[in-house]
């Protein structure tokens, strides 16, 4: 069964609202997640590293006030796209590490995504 | 230029058939995932490696560090293998484009 879950699936969201994306691990404490953007036709773009109890760190281009992050406990992130826009539609997708192993061999889990549409 | 290579990018095999898709990378790693994502967008991590080779099923992934080179297999591919494999190397994240497979009954 899936380890990590992503909520919602879908939403459609009227242009100058904020969408909220859950991430939850389920059966382990990620101390770390991350957050991917992906377009059609396109391959997976990192957009931050979600760090539990710190700031996230933010990709090169990819604006923290517009997307904000916040993972307060071992087992949830959640990323809010603030005044959203038609151009901020597209394929959100988050990961965890499980930190089992070590660093290098933690193996990491997928959401299964979310597809947010701004009209 | 892409950080990581794939090819090819797209791939039309009948099934039975052996498979191959390779990735190349320029930057320095400790491990390289191969990730497969299906026509809903969800993502399962196939495998992470950081050198030799892993075998899981009908699938094999191989990995030359020394020539940043990555090579996936199914061997007896089956429709269900269709399916987008992308290439990811972890340290920075950096994604391939994927190599979109349609294995025909």
């Amino acid at each position: 069964g899936a380890v990590v879950s992503q909520h919602p699936s879908w939403v459609i969201c009227k242009s100058g609202t904020s969408v909220k994306i859950e991430c939850r691990s389920l059966d382990f404490q990620a101390t770390t997640m991350f957050w991917y953007r992906q377009f059609p036709k396109q391959s997976l773009m990192l957009m931050a590293t979600s760090n539990e109890g710190s700031k996230a760190t933010y990709e090169q281009g990819v604006e923290k006030d517009k997307f904000l992050i916040n993972h307060a406990s071992l087992t949830l992130s959640t990323l809010t796209v603030t005044s959203a826009h038609p151009e901020d539609s597209s394929f959100y997708i988050c990961s965890a590490r499980d930190p089992t192993g070590s660093r290098a061999n933690s193996p990491l889990h997928f959401g299964n995504g979310t597809r947010l549409t701004v009209t | 230029k892409n950080e990581v290579e794939q090819s090819p990018q797209n791939l039309t095999a009948q099934e039975g058939e052996f498979i191959t898709i390779n990735c190349s990378y320029s930057v320095g790693i400790s491990a390289l995932h191969w990730l497969q994502q299906h026509p809903g967008g969800g993502i399962v991590s196939l495998f992470m490696l950081s050198s030799g080779k892993k075998k899981h099923g009908r699938l094999i992934a191989t990995i030359n560090i020394q020539e940043k080179h990555s090579s996936l297999h199914i061997t007896a591919s089956h429709p269900r293998d269709s399916a987008v494999y992308i290439c990811a190397v972890r340290d920075q994240f950096y994604f391939g484009t994927g190599t979109s497979l349609t294995v025909i009954p």
